[in-house]
């Protein structure tokens, strides 16, 4: 099935660094590279990061992205309670005429 | 700094269309290079894309709503809109407007019942 696939959660501790990856295919993340959004409970999404590290301004310097051939990973250090979260990442996918997004990875800081 | 924000009806009958405005401050919709979009969220689900407008005024769709779905501009407003025919309830979310996206308007909550 085509998409972006994101594990569903994961848990670190409170100051841990934590890695969540994005894997899609050549003709999306391998392509075109991927974007990186954080939604917290009841808000709209947020902008993290665009075509793989491109950082907007405001963005902590605590989060980092990259991308290896069609996997995006993002990387936050030194966890807060704040960094708790959803986070998406979603691709262009030229072959598909689509914008599609990964399911989310929610992020508990334990 | 651009705001968005969306409009409309909070509660649609199946079969109905539903209609969303997106209204932008801050920064003209048909200046620059941007993309206008709209995405939704199912309640306790992840993200969908819906399709975008550029500031040129071409269009996009996602393949598995192009069928129901048309997105405008009108630049004298600065406002971008969605329709979606034929609704059921698996339309029922929270939609989003974006200018793609790096700036997003709250979301407006919509049933279909």
């Amino acid at each position: 099935q085509a998409g972006l696939a994101q594990p569903p959660s994961v848990s670190k501790g409170l100051g841990q660094t934590a890695t969540l990856t994005c894997t899609g295919n050549n003709n999306n993340v391998g392509n075109s590279g991927a974007d990186w959004l954080q939604q917290r409970q009841g808000h709209p999404p947020k902008l993290l990061f665009y075509r793989d590290n491109n950082r907007p301004s405001g963005i902590s310097e605590r989060l980092s992205a990259s991308r290896s051939g069609n996997t995006a990973s993002l990387t936050i250090t030194e966890l807060q309670p704040e960094d708790e979260a959803d986070y998406y990442c979603s691709a262009w996918d030229g072959s598909l005429r689509d914008q599609l997004f990964g399911g989310g990875t929610k992020l508990t800081v334990l | 700094q651009l705001q968005l924000q969306e409009s409309g009806p909070g509660l649609v009958k199946p079969s109905e269309t539903l209609s969303l405005t997106c209204t932008v401050s801050g920064a003209s919709i048909s200046r620059g290079s941007y993309y206008w979009g709209w995405v939704r969220q199912p309640p306790g689900n992840g993200l969908e894309w819906i399709g975008s407008v550029f500031s040129g005024g071409n269009t996009y769709y996602s393949p598995s709503l192009k069928s129901r779905a048309t997105i405008s501009a009108d630049a004298s407003k600065n406002q971008f809109s969605l329709t979606l025919s034929s609704v059921t309830a698996a339309d029922t979310a929270v939609y989003y407007c974006s200018r793609v996206f790096d700036f997003w308007g709250p979301g407006t909550f919509v049933t279909v019942s």
